[in-house]
């Protein structure tokens, strides 16, 4: 089945701890995206990659961290840095020069 | 920098009533306007785009006209279901594709029977 998926769907973290986000894609489209999504705040952009090896930070990156090693992977970590994690994150894939961005189904984080 | 303004929610119509959820915008160059819908529980999904000035985008029965001389992207559908029920989110990329898209906060819509 071709797309986009995250996983996990829900995942709980204990304060103090990294956590790792998955998303994966076989699309082979180039750019990937992080989205974090909060209540009554639309979508924020936290790091995106155009091609593989190379990221760049978004609007709120202070407390994530992201590699690109293979062009199908945009793993998101979630370190103990971030201080209120606790959000629905989001992973999108575009095509360069397209205008349609797919996203995932989203990994809602809670730390306890 | 680039920001996306859309009225405030929940809004709740009555099957069949007439929808708008205003969006306008403010960007530095000619931006590509979206509106995305989530359904509980879910990521995004494009429901429409335009990609420069008096553009109409429109799928299943919703329509947003790229209006510059306004900077606005209003959404509308002339019939809502309660399938419709999502919160629905206008977006621009300034790059003219859908790179490092901006959000609006999103519009709760509730479609009652």
């Amino acid at each position: 089945d071709g797309g986009i998926t995250q996983s996990p769907k829900y995942l709980f973290r204990k304060e103090g701890q990294n956590v790792t986000l998955s998303c994966e894609q076989n699309l082979n489209h180039d750019a990937m995206y992080w989205y974090r999504q909060d209540p009554g705040q639309g979508l924020r952009l936290i790091y995106y990659s155009q091609i593989v090896n190379d990221f760049q930070k978004g609007d709120i990156a202070e407390g994530y961290s992201v590699s690109r090693e293979k062009k199908e992977s945009f793993p998101l970590t979630v370190t103990s840095a971030q201080k209120n994690p606790t959000a629905f994150y989001l992973c999108a894939i575009t095509r360069q020069g397209s205008t349609e961005a797919f996203f995932g189904q989203g990994t809602r984080l809670t730390v306890v | 920098g680039d920001s996306v303004t859309q009225m405030e929610g929940p809004v709740t119509l009555s099957e069949e009533a007439f929808l708008t959820i205003n969006c306008t915008y403010t960007a530095t160059g000619y931006p590509s306007l979206f509106w995305y819908v989530q359904y509980p529980g879910e990521g995004l999904q494009l429901l429409l785009k335009a990609t420069k000035a008096d553009d109409k985008g429109s799928n299943k029965g919703f329509e947003a006209t790229y209006r510059k001389e306004t900077t606005s992207f209003h959404l509308e559908k002339g019939s809502v279901q309660v399938s419709d029920s999502a919160v629905y989110f206008c977006a621009l990329s300034e790059s003219g594709t859908a790179s490092k898209l901006t959000f609006g906060t999103g519009t709760r819509l509730q479609v009652t029977l």
